[in-house]
């Protein structure tokens, strides 16, 4: 169990610029999570995975976000045409669905994250 | 829609203990976690509660008040390590349940 891995560490872009994230969740987790964070709040949600499938977007996910998970692996997060206040840390987070657990703790398990500056 | 409410500080000596509140509003409830953040670090996994009542890992409690819509993280025998800041969070009931809606998070410093 290696954790959940989040490449770039650390990305600065200019405002207008195309930037994409890389989230590689614990290997046998089917779930996978998409959150943003600012400072002084807690993470806020942007869309889940459930294997390749796309199972939920936030209304904060805005249509210059766009999230893939092709193989059920590692997932991307796309932000197009990058405005200030897309400055964040962007998390990643995986978690294991068993059936007939439905009301279980599912715990997640977050990456360090990827803090994104726009200028 | 939902919305926690917890205290944005608190400030204990080490060996002390500390009580960290949540309070919450939601239409459906699946159950209140906490996750411990350093600055810089990932969210991690601390405690959950389904029931009402007390549950204990360790240094950490955690208590659940469903009638209350209230729960608390209790950490004793505090230690310099324990800066940092928690979270609570319940199921957004809004639509399947697995996205997790947070608080805005509690510091906690620890002094000598």
């Amino acid at each position: 169990d290696t954790g959940v891995s989040q490449n770039p560490r650390h990305k600065i872009t200019k405002r207008g610029q195309n930037v994409t994230f890389r989230c590689d969740p614990i290997s046998e987790h089917n779930r996978l999570y998409w959150y943003r964070q600012t400072l002084g709040q807690g993470p806020e949600f942007l869309t889940y995975f459930q294997n390749e499938a796309q199972l939920e977007k936030s209304r904060l996910l805005s249509d210059r976000f766009s999230a893939e998970r092709p193989k059920g692996s590692f997932s991307t997060l796309e932000i197009q045409r990058t405005e200030q206040g897309d400055s964040a840390m962007y998390l990643c987070a995986s978690s294991s669905y068993q059936r007939g657990l439905a009301l279980a703790k599912n715990i997640q398990y977050f990456g360090a994250g990827t803090r994104l500056s726009v200028l | 829609g939902q919305s926690l409410e917890q205290p944005s500080e608190v400030t204990a000596v080490e060996g002390a203990i500390v009580q960290i509140n949540c309070t919450y509003q939601t239409s459906g409830f699946y159950g209140l976690s906490w996750y411990q953040q350093h600055d810089g670090g990932a969210p991690t996994f601390l405690s959950y509660n389904a029931l009402d009542g007390l549950e204990e890992t360790g240094r950490f409690s955690s208590f659940l008040s469903r009638s209350d819509s209230y729960g608390y993280l209790l950490l004793q025998e505090l230690q310099m390590k324990d800066s940092a800041s928690y979270f609570c969070a319940v199921r957004d009931t809004s639509n399947s349940g697995y996205a997790l809606n947070f608080g805005k998070g509690t510091s906690l410093l620890v002094t000598p």
